[in-house]
């Protein structure tokens, strides 16, 4: 199975600063990487798909980036509504999709 | 608007078997792949299998491989994920999702806690 690591796990950051979560695979998956946004007690919502593309209804201050191991999601200007856990998954080789352990972004 | 809304809560005991629904409105089930996601307290989504809504075909994680069974009724326009055998370790938020491909998982239903106790 694809192993999926994001860093930092955790995340601190204020109103307003940019923000960026890695995420890296255990092997080449090409740009088969969606990143997905989560509240608490809520389902996860997708962002952004095949590492880059975003999704209608998304604030472009959103972004993906990369292929083959290495991915970065971009938040250029932190809103409050951006607290939340993200996380990544591959899909490149399947079954099984697997899913990064998340990154929970905190206020400041 | 594409929407999936899943059955109520659920307390089963060890050993029990739990089946969740999803039903699929404002699309045709018919071209979707429905995918099942779980999440234990505190931990990640973890892929259980998915099943696709338009032949019935379905694969699974090995993971859960002879415990799992997804299933679709095409005329509810609703998806089930049957879990056998459970264990405490099983209780979590079990969500539904569904893509027009088997690679993303575009819509969410609202999950279903199971609890696992005896």
């Amino acid at each position: 199975d694809i192993q999926m690591t994001q860093s930092p796990s955790s995340l601190s950051a204020s109103v307003g600063v940019r923000v960026t979560i890695t995420c890296r695979a255990s092997q080449d998956i090409e740009n088969f990487l969606n990143w997905y946004q989560q509240k608490p007690g809520k389902a996860p919502r997708l962002l952004i798909s095949a590492a880059s593309s975003l999704q209608s209804g998304v604030p472009s201050r959103f972004s993906g980036s990369g292929s083959g191991t290495d991915f970065t999601l971009t938040i250029s200007s932190l809103q409050p509504e951006d607290f939340a856990t993200y996380y990544c998954q591959q899909s490149y080789s399947t079954p099984p999709i697997t899913f990064g352990q998340g990154t929970r972004l905190e206020i400041k | 608007q594409v929407q999936l809304v899943q059955s109520g809560a659920e307390v089963k005991k060890p050993g029990a078997s739990v089946k969740v629904s999803c039903k699929a409105s404002g699309y045709s089930l018919r071209t979707y792949v429905i995918h099942w996601v779980r999440q234990a307290p505190g931990q990640r989504l973890e892929w259980m299998g998915w099943l696709s809504a338009a032949n019935g075909n379905t694969r699974y994680s090995q993971k859960f491989q002879g415990r799992v069974t997804i299933t679709r009724d095409t005329s509810a326009s609703t998806a089930y994920m049957d879990l056998s055998s459970l264990g405490s370790e099983d209780t979590a938020v079990y969500y539904c999702a569904s893509g027009t491909t088997v690679t993303t998982l575009d819509h969410w239903g609202q999950g279903t806690l199971v609890t696992v106790a005896s």
